[in-house]
């Protein structure tokens, strides 16, 4: 049963252009969200976070947009850059969640 | 400076051996991780400790005993291995008991069990 999901498993953009990824949740508990980036061989790191009270949260290039109605968050990436090619995992917790759940990732690809 | 340090970074192994995987973090956090990522990928957590104390043990088999001998050290020993045992293990810290804050990773144990 995956409470959250990212449901693309890969993504390629081309430089300077924007890279948006989707993550769903199913468990309306969930009231804080992160964004972890992995490259090969490493572990996951934090890449950003945002609280269920609101709905937008920005750090530079990096923006996360929260849809609670929709249960939906998103990460934008602009302009995406080559070094930003990694797996990024979306986590959530919650409610009676003791710990973060993670998403299988997505993959980005970015081209110079 | 390594804030997350596992070893051994790659570990291949007989099936019905025992096998344990160290970590510490130098980062003075009170709660730590083992989560497994498996060949579909997930990150599933498996133990958490806070200061020692076991305060998530997931639905994991009891060949899998997680050991902290102190909050800076959290260790997972296995037993009898299985085929399915096979995937990267990480460890991971936070500075509580993860209402808000986020995790720190290790690099990774991956371990392989022919």
């Amino acid at each position: 049963d995956q409470q959250v999901k990212q449901n693309s498993p890969s993504l390629s953009v081309q430089e300077g252009r924007i890279s948006i990824l989707n993550c769903d949740y199913t468990n309306s508990m969930f009231d804080y969200f992160l964004w972890y980036k992995k490259y090969p061989a490493e572990g996951p790191t934090f890449l950003i976070s945002i609280s269920s009270i609101k709905d937008k949260n920005e750090d530079g290039r990096f923006t996360v947009f929260l849809n609670k109605s929709a249960k939906h968050l998103s990460l934008h990436i602009v302009p995406s850059q080559p070094g930003d090619s990694a797996v990024y995992f979306c986590a959530a917790t919650g409610g009676s969640q003791g710990n973060l759940i993670f998403g299988k990732g997505t993959k980005l690809s970015v081209k110079p | 400076d390594t804030a997350v340090s596992q070893t051994p970074k790659y570990l291949v192994t007989q099936m019905g051996n025992d096998k344990s995987i160290k970590c510490e973090q130098n980062l003075g956090h009170d709660t730590m991780y083992w989560y497994k990522q498996d060949s579909k990928k997930f990150l599933k957590i498996m133990f958490s400790y806070n200061n020692k104390e076991l305060i998530i043990n997931e639905t994991v088999p009891n060949r899998f005993s997680p050991k902290s001998p102190d909050k800076a050290h959290l260790n997972l020993h296995i037993n009898s291995l299985e085929l399915g045992d096979s995937a990267v293990y990480f460890c991971a810290s936070s500075q509580d008991r993860l209402a808000f804050g986020e995790l720190f990773f290790g690099e990774g144990s991956r371990l392989t069990v022919l």
